[in-house]
């Protein structure tokens, strides 16, 4: 089965500053897709970035850029200049190559000072 | 907003009690799914259906929940005798067909089961 591990249950970080969120996974599968969701308080989960293994580049989106190591299965997140609404816990997640469900870390708390 | 919706929001009930939850996804998203997360953890696969065809459920989904979507659109996730473990944010999330590897969430449902 697959794994999601986020070691860092919650991270802080000066505003217009640059974090990095870590995420380690564990499958034996070389078809697979690994996402970064984002989840303000009481708000609705939203997708930050989404990395297909087959690529090499590593995805960005604007201020958020992924560093996917296939051969380390690692899949971290840096936010770049770090803003107040960047508040939220963040979940890497895993889906296989099928139309399975996403397995999801235990999250990280991010927490912006202002 | 992602578009998709869900109710109730929050539901408190009695031990032993049936409960249903409603998930209406935004239109034209053929594959639905139920997650259920649990305070401090990240969201964990319950089932999913693409149109009304129910394709995988988790061991997670014992036999007191069942899920339902009747023609493909709006799914209804029941459990049935309640138990206090069962106290949980429960998930909807939907994709099109155009882009399969993105899901968007609902706001969830927060069952409090006393």
């Amino acid at each position: 089965a697959q794994t999601v591990t986020q070691s860092q249950p919650e991270m802080s970080v000066q505003e217009a500053e640059t974090v990095t969120l870590s995420c380690t996974y564990d499958t034996s599968e070389s078809d697979y897709y690994l996402f970064w969701y984002k989840q303000p308080p009481s708000r609705q989960m939203i997708l930050v970035i989404r990395q297909e293994a087959y690529k090499q580049q590593n995805a960005t989106e604007n201020r958020f850029s992924v560093n996917f190591q296939k051969a380390a299965k690692s899949f971290s997140l840096k936010i770049s200049d770090s803003q107040l609404g960047d508040a939220a816990m963040y979940f890497c997640a895993y889906r296989g190559g099928g139309a399975d469900g996403l397995t999801f870390g235990k999250g990280t708390h991010l927490i912006i000072q202002p | 907003d992602t578009g998709v919706s869900q109710d109730p929001r929050h539901k408190i009930t009695k031990r032993g009690q049936n409960v249903t939850f409603r998930c209406d996804p935004i239109s034209e998203h053929n594959r639905l799914y139920w997650y259920r997360q649990t305070l401090g953890q990240g969201p964990e696969f319950l089932t999913y259906f693409q149109n009304e065809a129910q394709l995988e459920k988790s061991r997670l989904l014992s036999d007191r929940f069942s899920a339902e979507r009747p023609k493909g659109s709006f799914s209804t996730l029941e459990i049935q005798r309640t138990e206090q473990g069962d106290s949980a944010m429960y998930l909807c999330a939907t994709t099109p067909w155009t882009d399969t590897d993105t899901q968007y969430f609902g706001p969830g449902t927060r069952l409090t089961v006393l």
